[in-house]
């Protein structure tokens, strides 16, 4: 059975930085591009960034880059999502999702990452 | 801000249809796949639709989708009270180089 478990979210206060974590189980990790997508209170839901099987390449939404950095460890079957400058739109629950044939197939259960001074 | 268009919602009684409309341009929609995910209150998004068309495994053949241009659209058939959720179309845009989603459709079951 496929499993993503996220981690590390929580309350952050403006400019300050969290690392959300993902941990996978039942498939080949290795092989699948992994993603972020975030939804904040009550609106909809939005793509954070992506990452190849292999680490190599990523990319992000506009308003993250140079803040956000998305890496793997493929040996621990996990992403990790480290957020600097940290702002209050970025408050929102953060999905941990599998890529499958331009879609994501499988969500994780999401983590809450709340900015606030 | 959402590249992809949808109704904000949409109503109908069980066992009706329902269409679910996503709007979007040749950057998107008009030379990538699209795909549906339907999120149930307080859930996960979940896939139900990928490739514009196809159905992954333990998707009643109730959902369909398809596309035609720069639109696509998401059908539901015998609709019921368990499919009350919000619905988003998805793809990839060429020119962002980012993967975009649509402003979602709520979908109210009478």
């Amino acid at each position: 059975e496929v499993q993503l478990v996220e981690s590390g979210g929580g309350l952050a206060q403006p400019w300050g930085s969290l690392r959300l974590s993902c941990a996978a189980s039942g498939f080949n990790f290795s092989n699948y591009w992994m993603s972020w997508v975030r939804q904040a209170p009550g609106k909809g839901l939005e793509w954070v960034a992506n990452i190849k099987p292999d680490g190599s390449e990523t990319y992000y939404v506009g308003s993250v880059k140079g803040r956000f950095t998305f890496s793997r460890d493929n040996a621990k079957n996990s992403v990790f999502l480290q957020m600097n400058g940290l702002r209050v739109a970025d408050a929102a629950v953060y999905y941990c999702a599998r890529g499958f044939n331009w879609s994501f197939d499988f969500w994780g259960q999401g983590a809450l990452v709340t900015v606030s001074s | 801000q959402s590249v992809l268009t949808q109704p904000p919602s949409l109503s109908a009684a069980p066992g009706q249809k329902v269409t679910i409309s996503c709007s979007g341009s040749s950057s998107n929609i008009g030379n990538n796949y699209v795909s549906w995910y339907q999120q149930l209150p307080g859930r996960a998004p979940k896939l139900l639709i990928y490739e514009n068309n196809k159905r992954p495994s333990g998707i009643p053949d109730r959902f369909s989708g398809s596309k035609s241009g720069t639109s696509a659209t998401l059908g539901i058939t015998g609709l019921q009270t368990g499919d009350e959720a919000d619905y988003f179309c998805g793809a990839w845009d060429s020119t962002l180089i980012a993967y975009v989603f649509g402003t979602g459709t709520k979908v109210i079951v009478l």
